[in-house]
């Protein structure tokens, strides 16, 4: 299995850009996650769907963030516009169904809004 | 918001020792507990998973306890080498596929 894979890894972009990351979960897993890692936070829960409903999006920060899951396949994570605070690593992972799994994490993409 | 604990904050030992990871929780009512390892510039990649049944997990020189009645784990890494360099996250599992992350401990094996 490829595992999660997420593009771009790497994004630099000028404040006030659009940026969109991408995520392909793992084929068979109905639950996706994405995080944020920071020096200062450590990894926060953005937003994490089951069989591609958002589940819980309490950790979104605010309206210039939003999610889709428009298929099992694929998700997205569109920050606009973007904000310097915005830099940080952006990771996906997904959960296969059932209970007690393990979680598998992508490479991450790495942000830096100047 | 649960609390996950990791401690300490970075270590630094030589080649062969063994030594000790922690992470404390504040919420007991865990559905499981895994330690993952995470390299510079790349993903989490997952070491043990114990379920909240079990009291320890084993794979090669790695075992991972658990004591949910006093919210603590450990990571137990036998004779270190140079390659167990990096760092070091808990994450413990909550029904609802709710996760909740340490901060992490950044190892350090001097050759």
């Amino acid at each position: 299995d490829a595992g999660v894979i997420q593009s771009p890894r790497h994004e630099v972009t000028e404040m006030g850009q659009e940026v969109t990351l991408r995520c392909k979960p793992i084929s068979g897993h109905n639950s996706l996650f994405w995080y944020r890692q920071t020096m200062m936070r450590g990894l926060e829960l953005l937003i994490y769907f089951n069989n591609n409903v958002p589940i819980d999006d309490s950790g979104m920060p605010e309206d210039r963030f939003s999610a889709k899951m428009p298929n099992a396949s694929f998700s997205t994570l569109k920050i606009q516009p973007s904000e310097p605070r915005d830099s940080a690593v952006y990771f996906c992972a997904s959960l296969p169904q059932g209970f007690g799994n393990t979680i598998y994490f992508g490479e991450g993409s790495w942000l830096t809004v100047v | 918001k649960q609390e996950v604990t990791q401690i300490p904050a970075a270590l630094s030992v030589p080649e062969g020792e063994n030594l000790v990871l922690n992470c404390s929780f504040t919420d007991s009512a865990i559905y499981n507990l895994q330690w993952f390892r995470q390299d510079p510039g790349k993903g989490l990649t997952s070491l043990l998973l114990i379920q909240s049944s079990q009291r320890e997990q084993t794979s090669g020189r790695l075992n991972a306890s658990l004591d949910k009645s006093s919210g603590r784990s450990t990571l137990y890494i036998a004779a270190s080498q140079p390659g167990d360099s990096a760092t070091y996250l808990c994450a413990v599992g909550y029904p609802g596929n709710q996760f909740y992350f340490g901060t992490g401990t950044s190892l350090t094996v001097i050759p």
